[in-house]
């Protein structure tokens, strides 16, 4: 069975914080996909990152970094100097590697960037 | 383009009603998904159809009935709801392809009275 934890349920920072959001899961597969979504307000799914399961390097887009642990099983999100505008629910989701496949998320992160 | 549209974006029904929920992509992607999410909740998977086939069905109560038309368009027809169907229902769409990143709507927010 496949399983993603986020454990953190609410984050509130100050703008230009640096802020960390954590993924755990749990898989038998070898390989797999990882996935963060985010959902603001508006209710829209927004891709942010895909990383499959052999490919541990880590990604920096802008103000956002993924660090991807295979040996801790965890997939965790930063963003450096966060901005109101980060403000939306995270999700954390998980793929098998075949064909088309319901995505697993995690409980999801509700983050809130006050000015 | 990453965009997959979604008609209506609000609904209000009644228990006894009969409506439709519409979702278009032209990405040229091949599966294409349905996705009910509650308050506060994660989306929960319901229906996947590859090349206009229903590959996946997660046991879903048969007052929701998915349908395929051609590969850009995906229909989900409504009959008989419960107020617990009330949730936000979210269409999305992939290529067929191992790990193919699922690009989501806006959603359709339904109340059922």
């Amino acid at each position: 069975a496949q399983k993603v934890t986020q454990a953190q349920t609410e984050i509130s920072v100050v703008e230009k914080e640096d802020v960390t959001l954590d993924c755990v899961y749990e898989t038998r597969d070898t390989t797999y996909y990882l996935f963060w979504y985010k959902q603001p307000p508006s209710g829209e799914l927004v891709f942010l990152i895909r990383r499959n399961s052999f490919d541990e390097q880590n990604e920096i887009s802008g103000r956002y970094s993924w660090n991807f642990q295979k040996s801790t099983s965890s997939f965790n999100f930063t963003i450096t100097a966060s901005q109101v505008v980060d403000s939306a629910v995270y999700f954390c989701a998980l793929s098998r590697f075949q064909g088309a496949q319901k995505l697993v998320f995690g409980q999801g992160t509700r983050l809130t960037i006050n000015p | 383009d990453t965009e997959v549209t979604q008609t209506p974006k609000h609904l209000v029904m009644g228990m006894t009603n009969k409506k439709s929920l519409k979702c278009e992509q032209h990405m040229g992607h091949r599966a294409m998904y349905w996705y009910k999410q509650k308050a506060k909740k994660p989306p929960e998977l319901m229906f996947v159809y590859s090349y206009e086939k229903l590959s996946i069905n997660e046991s879903v109560p048969s007052r929701f009935s998915p349908e395929c038309p051609n590969s850009s368009l995906l229909n989900l027809h409504l009959h008989a709801l419960q107020p617990e169907d009330s949730a936000l229902y979210l269409c999305a769409s992939s290529f067929e392809g191992s790990g193919g990143t699922q690009y989501f709507g806006p959603g359709t927010r339904l109340t059922v009275l």
